[in-house]
């Protein structure tokens, strides 16, 4: 089982560029989340995804958007790339069948250098 | 606000010795609790997690956690340590009730370090 699928899993970028994180996962979880994680803050969430077609904030999502077209796939995306975006990014999804008790499962993670 | 608190940046114990990693939180309803393990350059692994019932549970490679509903905590726990549990431990908690909305909620993190 592939489980959750993130790529790339390394990235540079130069100041003002754009690209896109991928995120995949094969288990119909309807619950997709990107996150961000930095030395000494934990998790923050950027943005997450209850099923296709519905997207919302989380704690941090200045200078991301994301979208949800299909159930299995939640890209985010960087428009201009900032220095303070620096960080290790983590997609994660979870089912929300009956009250929202199951475990997420996590992407490998993808590492991004902004310069 | 909704928050959990890993009050340790790092725990050291001995192999063989216990350890006990902790996390308080603050969120409203009866909350899901969760612990995830994450090694160096891999992403985060699930533990255990309570959801209701007995306030011990028990999850993988031999850990365990009590949740105490008075004090809001949710420690984990192994009775004896192994150099390979060295990593990155995760509390992290999704409110109950109407508050739930699929949001996990982490703490910073505590690095346990097993000394041989």
């Amino acid at each position: 089982n592939a489980g959750v699928t993130q790529t790339p899993k390394f990235q540079v970028l130069k100041t003002g560029q754009s690209m896109t994180l991928q995120c995949a996962q094969d288990m119909n979880h309807e619950y997709m989340s990107w996150y961000r994680q930095d030395p000494g803050m934990g998790l923050r969430l950027i943005h997450y995804s209850v099923g296709a077609g519905i997207t919302d904030q989380g704690e941090v999502p200045n200078g991301y958007n994301v979208s949800r077209s299909t159930t299995e796939d939640f890209p985010l995306r960087l428009l201009s790339a900032a220095p303070s975006q620096t960080s290790v990014y983590f997609c994660a999804s979870s089912s929300l069948t009956g009250w929202g008790d199951t475990e997420a499962f996590f992407g490998q993670g993808t590492r991004l250098t902004v310069v | 606000a909704q928050s959990v608190a890993q009050p340790e940046d790092q725990v050291n114990v001995a192999e063989g010795n216990p350890l006990t990693v902790k996390c308080t939180y603050s969120v409203s309803g009866n909350p899901y609790l969760f612990w995830y393990v994450q090694y160096p350059n891999r992403g985060l692994q699930f533990l255990l997690k309570y959801i209701t019932g007995d306030n011990l549970v028990k999850g993988s490679y031999g850990f365990e956690a009590e949740f105490n509903k008075s004090q809001t905590s949710f420690h984990l726990k192994k009775p004896s340590a192994l150099v390979s549990d060295s990593a990155l431990y995760f509390c992290a908690v999704r409110p109950g009730g109407s508050s739930n909305t699929g949001k996990l909620i982490f703490g910073q993190g505590t690095t346990l370090q097993v000394k041989p």
